[in-house]
């Protein structure tokens, strides 16, 4: 039972343009979500989150939307850089399991110049 | 650089094979965890301590073990290395005991068994 989904396993997006990516939970007690970016041959790097009481946070480049009734969240990033391109990683905590993250499978991002 | 410090970076062992993976982090953190990741999948969590002295099992702890030597050092041991443990293994720490802080991650210790 997979608890966070990343459906999208790739998106490919224009330098410039704004790239989606969207993630998808089942488990109504997650209450904390995260974006965590990774390279290749690194350990994922913390990006941004959001807490359950927001429905928007805002750092730079990079937006999370979260929508509690669809448990759907997404990340934009805007504009898309070359550098960007890495896999992009969902995961989600609640309090009451002790602060677990649950991550999704991951989209890999591809900005082309 | 301050930050969570995995050892070693790569190694190979033959089936029933026994190995340490040591994680060490420098920002007086609270919390410690090990993930597996495979490929085409998530991070999965393998134990974790909320604390020193205190060890909970994750998502898949069968045929590991752990040990959270002091608030800085939290260590994996395969006590018998089987082919499904070919992965690579993430350490991760976290600074509060409760709240919403990220988790921040070592580079991986890549293990392939025979």
């Amino acid at each position: 039972d997979q608890q966070v989904k990343q459906n999208s396993p790739s998106l490919s997006v224009q330098e410039g343009r704004i790239s989606i990516l969207n993630c998808d939970y089942t488990n109504s007690m997650f209450d904390y979500f995260l974006w965590y970016k990774k390279y290749p041959a690194e350990g994922p790097t913390f990006l941004i989150s959001i807490s359950s009481i927001k429905d928007k946070n805002e750092d730079g480049r990079f937006t999370v939307f979260l929508n509690k009734s669809a448990k759907h969240l997404s990340l934009h990033i805007v504009p898309s850089q070359p550098g960007d391109s890495a896999v992009y990683f969902c995961a989600a905590s609640a309090e009451s399991s002790g602060d677990k993250l649950t991550f999704g499978t991951g989209t890999r991002l591809a900005v082309r110049p | 650089n301050a930050g969570v410090t995995q050892t070693p970076k790569f190694q190979v062992l033959k089936t029933g094979q026994s190995m340490t993976l040591q994680c060490a982090q420098d920002m007086n953190h609270n919390s410690m965890y090990w993930y597996r990741q495979d490929p085409g999948m998530g991070l999965r969590l393998i134990y974790y301590s909320a604390s020193e002295g205190t060890t909970d099992k994750g998502e898949v702890p069968n045929g590991y073990n752990v040990s959270r030597l002091n608030k800085r050092e939290f260590s994996l041991r395969l006590e018998s290395a089987a082919p499904s443990q070919t992965s690579v293994y993430f350490c991760a720490s976290r600074g509060v005991l409760r709240g919403n802080q990220p988790q921040h991650f070592g580079d991986g210790t890549r293990l392939s068994i025979l």
